[in-house]
């Protein structure tokens, strides 16, 4: 499968623990993205690498999140003392680059977060 | 102010129907727009691209006013399958996508 891959594809936790999600990417894409989403809304950016580096975040980012992208190939999203708050979609996509505004810009399944 | 707005819905209507959906941005300087389709509980996929001088695929027809900032999407000849909500997508900068709430579309036989 040379798509973007996610995992895990579903987690649930206890308010308080913290997880880790895991993205990658499609093998040639430089960019990759992370987004939630909650049930009636759209996906709602938090942030993106352009390889290694941490271009932008969100404001919805707060502290107890934090993203990286070591090696600028998979990409982590953790979430510290998660709150019910929290439950959602979490989406990731990546895309090349270039070729244009929106070329070749992929999503990922998705790993639902439900804090219980 | 939502940097994309859409009708939420949702809209129910007849196999065969003709459907269109609205879209409002608030950042003048966006240059590029996307419509996406999204199915329950899937990940959002590509329907098509929005040109200033409209496009059309098929059943649909993108549409994009600039100077009211407002993009559509019409749909005709409704068919089941097109049940889905509809994502209006718009490029903030290089590759920075920013996504409505969407619109559900319900087709029934």
């Amino acid at each position: 499968d040379t798509g973007v891959s996610q995992n895990p594809r579903h987690k649930i936790t206890k308010r308080g623990q913290n997880v880790t999600f895991r993205c990658d990417p499609i093998s040639e894409h430089n960019r990759l993205y992370w987004y939630r989403q909650t049930l009636g809304q759209g996906p709602e950016f938090l942030t993106y690498f352009q390889n290694e580096a941490q271009l932008e975040k969100s404001r919805l980012l707060s502290d107890r999140f934090s993203a990286e992208r070591p090696k600028g190939s998979f990409s982590t999203l953790e979430i510290q003392r998660t709150e019910q708050g929290d439950s959602a979609m979490y989406l990731c996509a990546s895309s090349p680059g270039t070729g244009g505004a929106g070329y070749g810009y992929t999503f990922g399944s998705g790993t639902r977060l439900t804090v219980v | 102010r939502k940097e994309v707005e859409q009708d939420p819905g949702p809209f129910n209507v007849p196999e065969g129907a003709t459907v269109a959906f609205n879209c409002t941005y608030s950042n003048s300087a966006s240059q590029s727009f996307f419509w996406y389709r999204q199915d329950c509980r899937k990940e959002p996929k590509l329907l098509m691209s929005v040109y200033s001088s409209g496009n059309e695929d098929g059943r649909f027809t993108a549409q994009l006013n600039r100077a009211s900032q407002y993009i559509s999407l019409l749909i005709r000849d409704s068919k089941l399958s097109d049940s889905a909500t509809y994502l209006c997508v718009v490029n903030k900068y290089n590759n920075d996508m920013r996504f409505g709430a969407g619109t559900r579309l319900t087709v029934k036989p």
